[in-house]
């Protein structure tokens, strides 16, 4: 069974901070993404990633940086906390090869005070 | 633009019954497509996948249905039961993107007993 792990299930920062969401899957997967999710905006990409060093700009990428320096572990930054971005946060990774389905660790919920 | 949309954004059916879930998409690309299931504050799990060469999928309780000419799918519940009472999310994506998935806004259903 694939395991995507998500270092905290709720985190609480302040304005201005530089916030780091830890996110490590345990298959070998070549892909992972960030998601947000917003009531009533469903699931927003904001980056992901094909392989180690590389990362591509989703949907929603201001304000937000990544890195993937191994393979098993993707990290999304956000550069200087804004409330807006406070938020749920859903890591998913998949293996390479077409039409497979990505596997969700379980969320960081995120508030900026 | 919403390349996903799921334009109930609640659905509530009594035990027993039939729950159908609608979405429609717009970029004729799409080739491949996913049903999500999410509880609250966890991560959404895979339920069903149907690719563009169908026009039904099913398994178990859960059957997919693809019309690519109206470009809509549907999602049906048979017999529905309160456990399924859940946030639903269909996605999409096309070969070559990577797995890349585009959400739509999600539906969430009740199952009354």
């Amino acid at each position: 069974d694939v395991k995507v792990t998500q270092s905290s299930r709720y985190l609480v920062k302040r304005t201005g901070e530089k916030v780091f969401l830890e996110c490590v899957q345990d298959m070998d997967h070549e892909n992972m993404f960030w998601y947000r999710q917003d009531p009533g905006l469903g699931l927003r990409l904001i980056y992901f990633s094909y392989d180690v060093k590389m990362k591509e700009k989703g949907d929603i990428p201001e304000g937000y940086s990544v890195s993937r320096e191994k393979k098993e572990r993707f990290s999304l930054i956000l550069e200087s906390a804004s409330t807006n971005q406070t938020s749920m946060y859903l890591c998913a990774s998949v293996g390479g090869g077409s039409n497979q389905p990505q596997h969700f660790g379980d969320g960081t919920r995120l508030s900026i005070l | 633009d919403q390349q996903v949309k799921q334009n109930s954004p609640s659905l509530s059916v009594q035990e027993g019954r039939i729950s159908i879930l609608n979405c429609d998409y717009t970029n004729s690309m799409f080739d491949y497509f996913l049903w999500y299931k999410k509880y609250p504050a966890e991560g959404p799990t895979f339920l069903i996948s149907i690719s563009s060469i169908k026009d039904k999928n099913e398994d178990g309780r859960f059957t997919v249905f693809l019309n690519k000419s109206a470009k809509h799918l549907s999602l049906h519940i048979v017999p529905s039961q309160p456990g399924d009472s859940a946030v639903y999310f269909c996605a999409a994506s096309e070969t070559g993107s990577g797995s890349r998935l585009t959400f739509g806004e999600g539906t969430q259903l009740t199952v009354n007993p």
